[in-house]
């Protein structure tokens, strides 16, 4: 059972690169979202889908991008890296059926940006 | 945005006792979640509710959903060394969105 897959698990970048965190599901669920956490902190949500083709904002979207052409993708691009961005990024999915639904998180990418 | 808070920021207990964690918030959430986190690792689902005032265990883990819907709380009983890790509570809103707490650090003394 795969769950959620996040790769890379590790990533160093210098200020002002781009690169694309991604993420795969195999449950079949609709909803998914990337969250930021900062060390000593709870998760932040920075964008979320309800579906194929929808994507919509959280509650810290500047500086990211994403996508969702599949039920099964949901990548995170940067694009111009910055050191604020330095953080460890989730994935997580939930299922079908109305709001009670809980998340199911990967074990995430560790970012730094130097 | 809306915050929860959650307290205590850690706790430090010999092995056997047991652990009361709580978050409260100013805003209403339809569902209240328990997560716990291993170093290294994602979140993981511990408890979900889903409607004021129930009162919910898996295994020695039991929470509550406040009747107001601003708050709840975890216990686990006879705690052992594997309970160590960082304990996150969240409040889901619409369209599934879930707001975290600042987590609980909780360390077992053998």
């Amino acid at each position: 059972n795969a769950g959620v897959t996040q790769t890379p698990k590790f990533r160093i970048l210098k200020i002002g690169q781009s690169m694309t965190l991604q993420c795969a599901q195999d449950m079949n669920h609709n909803y998914m979202y990337w969250y930021r956490q900062d060390p000593g902190m709870g998760l932040k949500l920075i964008y979320y889908s309800v579906g194929a083709g929808i994507t919509d904002k959280g509650e810290v979207p500047n500086g990211y991008n994403v996508s969702r052409s599949t039920t099964e993708d949901f990548p995170l691009r940067l694009e111009l890296a910055a050191p604020s961005q330095t953080s460890v990024y989730f994935c997580a999915t939930s299922g079908r059926g109305g709001s009670n639904q809980p998340q199911h998180f990967g074990d995430g990418t560790r970012l730094s940006i130097l | 945005g809306q915050q929860l808070n959650q307290s205590p920021q850690s706790m430090f207990i010999q092995e056997g006792e047991d652990v009361s964690m709580n978050c409260t918030s100013s805003s209403i959430f339809n569902t209240w979640l328990w997560y716990k986190q291993d170093p290294g690792e994602g979140p993981v689902l511990l408890i979900a509710l889903y409607k004021a005032g129930e009162l919910t265990s898996n295994g020695r883990l039991t929470a509550q959903f406040g009747i107001t819907r601003k708050d709840s709380f975890l216990n686990i009983s006879a705690s052992i060394p594997s309970d160590v890790g960082i304990y996150f509570c969240a409040g889901q809103l619409g369209a599934q969105k879930l707001v975290f707490g600042q987590g609980t650090r909780l360390t077992i003394n053998p």
